[in-house]
């Protein structure tokens, strides 16, 4: 129940395409779902994030959309350049008390090719 | 400012010798996490600390693996005896958690161990 089922694991995508990446997790306390981006040799880093009470976010070409009944959310990359070529991650938590974030569950990462 | 900082950067080293990861924190962040990263299992959780306190150690494989956090600014994680099976890239990562806080993740560069 603490898993969060990322797919696919690897995606190529054509300069100016759409990335999709989607999750899915089973803990309905979940009510925290950030997205990590990760070029090779560093350390993940917060790309976006949404809380479940929005449907959909959006930053740049960046948009995660959520969907709270069938507890699955995604990572649409509009305009793919080739400089998005990482290795994505999404993310799931539930909450602690006194407003603490709790420990951040990983999806198994999606490889992201996009050729020029 | 400082980012997380992680030594070493690289470590080889013979099975049954014991290996020490060292991370330290982002000045002012209460939490901090070890996390293991290996192309099979992705990004898992070893362990996390809230204001130097160990809250959860369930990801931690077995007990040749122990972690420590004496202060605020620094933590370690220990392998004592090292096996093959433990070759993976190991990253500390910190956030400020609490209310306001969005509890985002910083992550150091890593440590990648090789144990042969």
């Amino acid at each position: 129940q603490q898993q969060v089922k990322q797919s696919p694991q690897s995606l190529i995508v054509q300069k100016g395409g759409i990335s999709i990446i989607n999750c899915a997790y089973e803990n309905t306390a979940f009510d925290y779902f950030p997205w990590y981006q990760q070029f090779p040799g560093k350390g993940p880093a917060l790309l976006i994030a949404i809380r479940p009470d929005v449907s959909e976010k959006k930053e740049g070409r960046f948009t995660i959309s959520f969907n709270k009944s069938a507890k699955q959310f995604s990572l649409h990359i509009m305009d793919s350049q080739p400089g998005d070529s990482a290795t994505y991650f999404c993310a799931a938590s539930s909450p602690r008390k006194g407003g603490a974030t709790n420990k951040l569950i990983f999806g198994t990462g999606t490889l992201l090719a996009v050729q020029p | 400012d400082a980012g997380v900082i992680q030594s070493p950067r690289h470590e080889v080293t013979e099975m049954g010798q014991e290996v020490t990861l060292r991370c330290k924190p982002i000045s002012g962040h209460n939490s901090l996490f070890w996390y293991r990263q290996t192309m099979m299992r992705g990004l898992e959780l070893l362990i996390y600390f809230n204001n130097n306190v160990p809250i959860d150690d369930s990801g931690m494989p077995e007990d040749r693996f122990s972690a420590k956090m004496p202060n605020a600014s620094f933590s370690t994680l220990k392998i004592q005896p090292s096996e093959p099976r433990d070759s993976a890239v190991y990253f500390c990562a910190s956030s400020q958690t609490g209310f306001g806080n969005t509890g985002e993740l910083f992550f150091g560069e890593g440590s990648r161990l090789t144990v042969l």
